[in-house]
């Protein structure tokens, strides 16, 4: 079936220098596609979101990159910071029969380092 | 600030024993969604409600699992009877109708 996953289970990164955190995803119908980030013992907490009809979106200190023709999402972070470190989820939606239906991929581990 | 709030934080039973989650989501929220997830994996959606009417429940054990939203609020989740597999992660999230969605807390359950 149709799925989300990540190509790295966990990344060890520098105070201060960028992250990226892949994920590839298989359903080319997806409307739009969330980033998560999960602190250990807490709920997922919303970072950015891409529509498909994009290829590109930032906030701040955050952009996502979304390459429809490899089927690949990235999130890049600017000047990561200890409290970056968490695990992040990227999630795929499809609107369909009025509602949304979300797909978790697997999650990256970020750990950074003082 | 607005959050979905869930209860209990930790539930510890024993197997063939029934559990509840409880979770009360924004105020004004339509949508609500219960999750589970296993450690080390991403959340896995068990049931959406839409106000109070089940629109995705395909995921859901229905053998031991059941749900409910009567009012179209706050919203309970029960297994019964619990088995070793379930110890997970019970996440509820809820959404305005848009796309982002919000989470609450979790309920971390082990079965012994």
């Amino acid at each position: 079936g149709e799925s989300v996953g990540l190509h790295l289970p966990t990344l060890s990164v520098q105070e201060g220098d960028n992250s990226i955190i892949n994920c590839a995803y298989s359903n080319s119908a997806s409307d739009y596609f969330i980033w998560y980030k999960q602190e250990s013992g807490k709920g997922p907490q919303f970072i950015i979101d891409i529509r498909s009809n994009m290829d590109k979106r930032q906030g701040q200190r955050v952009t996502v990159l979304l390459n429809k023709t490899v089927k690949h999402l990235s999130l890049q972070i600017a000047a990561t910071q200890p409290g970056d470190s968490a695990v992040y989820f990227c999630a795929e939606i499809l609107r369909s029969g009025g509602y949304q239906k979300v797909t978790f991929g697997t999650g990256t581990k970020l750990q950074v380092i003082p | 600030e607005a959050e979905v709030a869930q209860s209990p934080r930790y539930k510890i039973t024993e197997k063939s024993q029934a559990v509840a989650f409880w979770c009360d989501p924004i105020s004004g929220h339509a949508t609500l969604y219960w999750y589970r997830q296993i450690l080390g994996q991403g959340p896995e959606l068990l049931v959406q409600f839409q106000d109070e009417s089940v629109v995705d429940d395909s995921q859901l054990p229905k053998d031991r699992f059941s749900a409910e939203r009567l009012k179209g609020v706050d919203s309970t989740l029960k297994i019964q009877p619990a088995e070793l597999g379930d110890s997970a992660m019970y996440l509820c999230a809820s959404s305005l109708g848009g796309d982002e969605q919000f989470f609450g807390p979790g309920t971390r359950l082990t079965v012994l």
